[in-house]
């Protein structure tokens, strides 16, 4: 597979499930993202992992943990979400984050529905 | 406050030329970019901006003014496969992306 894959591309959970999403790059980059996508809004950065580091936390709520085990994986790990956490969620990748006009690659997203 | 804005929902016909305007305030700025998001799909780079002026590819040109804060993507000959959104994002003096809601394009027959 070539791009940014992201599993899976629909999941529905009630608030007191644990899920996970999943994000692979296959482009060798180093820069990984999370972005949330609500309808009519503005894309969200949630995380920003560079060489498997974090280097960005956007005061997102605990309920999301992220993981990035190496350079090309990267999780959403979901716990006790709410309804109004529904939404896309949007995995990206690009060669460098840190300065520079960096390209983003995206996934499809994970259409995630809270019940 | 860092804001972006472009119109939510345009219609334009097959064959025409359409303008999706964008105007940026960011603190700094260090380029304006251009996504297309088909319905379901991944949003995909278009264009990138930094210096003022027109630049072109193939059927899509983005124009920058960055003593206005205004960008544009021109989409000429347009073909029902444009139908999707166009997102602007500007880069500010941190290199922080800024990003628009989207202008959702639709194309009539």
């Amino acid at each position: 597979e070539t791009g940014v894959t992201q599993t899976p591309r629909h999941l529905v959970m009630g608030m007191t499930n644990k899920k996970s999403l999943k994000c692979e790059q296959h482009l060798g980059h180093n820069a990984m993202y999370w972005y949330k996508q609500s309808a009519k809004k503005p894309l969200e950065l949630m995380f920003v992992y560079s060489l498997e580091e974090r280097v960005e936390n956007n005061s997102v709520p605990s309920r999301f943990s992220p993981e990035c085990p190496n350079s090309s994986h990267l999780f959403l790990h979901l716990h006790t979400l709410q309804p109004e956490d529904s939404a896309l969620y949007l995995c990206a990748s690009s060669q460098d984050p840190l300065g520079g006009a960096n390209v983003l690659t995206f996934g499809a997203g994970s259409r995630l529905t809270v019940l | 406050g860092q804001n972006i804005d472009q119109p939510t929902e345009m219609t334009a016909t097959e064959g025409a030329i359409v303008q999706i305007n964008c105007t940026y305030q960011t603190s700094g700025f260090n380029g304006l970019f251009w996504y297309q998001q088909h319905a379901g799909e991944a949003p995909t780079f278009l264009s990138y901006n930094v210096l003022d002026g027109l630049e072109e590819k193939g059927r899509f040109s983005s124009f920058l003014s960055r003593s206005k804060g205004y960008s544009y993507l021109l989409l000429k000959e347009l073909q029902m496969k444009d139908s999707a959104s166009y997102l602007c994002a500007a880069l500010d003096s941190n290199y922080q992306l800024i990003w628009g809601a989207g202008t959702k394009l639709i194309i009539k027959p």
